[in-house]
């Protein structure tokens, strides 16, 4: 595809379930990230990968939140025992290489609504 | 700490309108300041970028300015249309980033920018 894609876009579950979301990058994108979106919030950083590296995961708010990249391409995040606080939109994006100098484009968003 | 501080935090104009997005920053050492356009519903889409020796960039109607001494952009909107109507999210990145998260980048919360007809 020509651009980020994400599934679902939305996701309703409910408390103490698992979730996992999935992230399509760019074809050729060696970087990678999550982000969180609270509703009147900004961004905030979870998880980044770049390439084969440790990816960094200075961001995620708690051991519940995990996340995997699979042959450098496709990402999913998995939140375990989900809870209302998690409720938000996920964005994922993805740069053709790391640093800030590097344009994101990011994907539509996951919506998740946990009762 | 880096911060990035966006004013005003929501801002409604009439259609044809001009308007000014305010981003100030902590963030150093500087390496440039992206801003970015975030229609509801959708992931943000880039604007502009400049780096320490530009002070101003367009990009159609948007207008991004940047003074880098007193660590101030802003975001200029000329003859505003109804699809202007978003978020706008200015991003500053550190300059030779070598650790810690995000990939050196601090994001604002956003100007929520409404156009009425």
């Amino acid at each position: 595809g020509a651009g980020v894609s994400q599934s679902p876009s939305n996701k309703v579950t409910e408390k103490g379930k698992d979730v996992e979301l999935r992230c399509d990058p760019i074809s050729g994108h060696t970087a990678l990230y999550w982000y969180r979106q609270s509703l009147g919030q900004g961004l905030e950083f979870l998880i980044y990968f770049q390439g084969n590296s440790a990816p960094d995961k200075s961001g995620l708010p708690s051991d519940r939140f995990s996340a995997e990249r699979t042959g450098g391409s496709v990402s999913t995040l998995t939140i375990q025992r989900t809870q209302q606080e998690d409720s938000a939109v996920y964005l994922c994006a993805s740069s053709s290489l790391a640093g800030g100098g590097n344009e994101q484009f990011f994907g539509p968003g996951t919506r998740l609504t946990v009762l | 700490k880096n911060q990035v501080e966006q004013s005003p935090q929501s801002l409604i104009i009439l259609e044809g309108k001009n308007c000014t997005l305010q981003c100030n920053y902590t963030v150093s050492p500087f390496s440039n300041l992206r801003w970015y356009k975030q229609d509801t519903g959708r992931g943000p889409v880039s604007l502009t970028i400049m780096t320490f020796s530009e002070n101003t960039k367009s990009n159609g109607r948007y207008t991004a300015t940047l003074d880098a001494d007193t660590k101030q952009s802003s975001l200029h909107i000329t003859a505003s249309q109804l699809s202007d109507s978003a978020s706008y999210i200015c991003v500053v990145s550190a300059w030779e980033y070598s650790g810690g998260g995000a990939d050196g980048l601090t994001f604002g919360k956003g100007t929520h920018l409404i156009i009425q007809p």
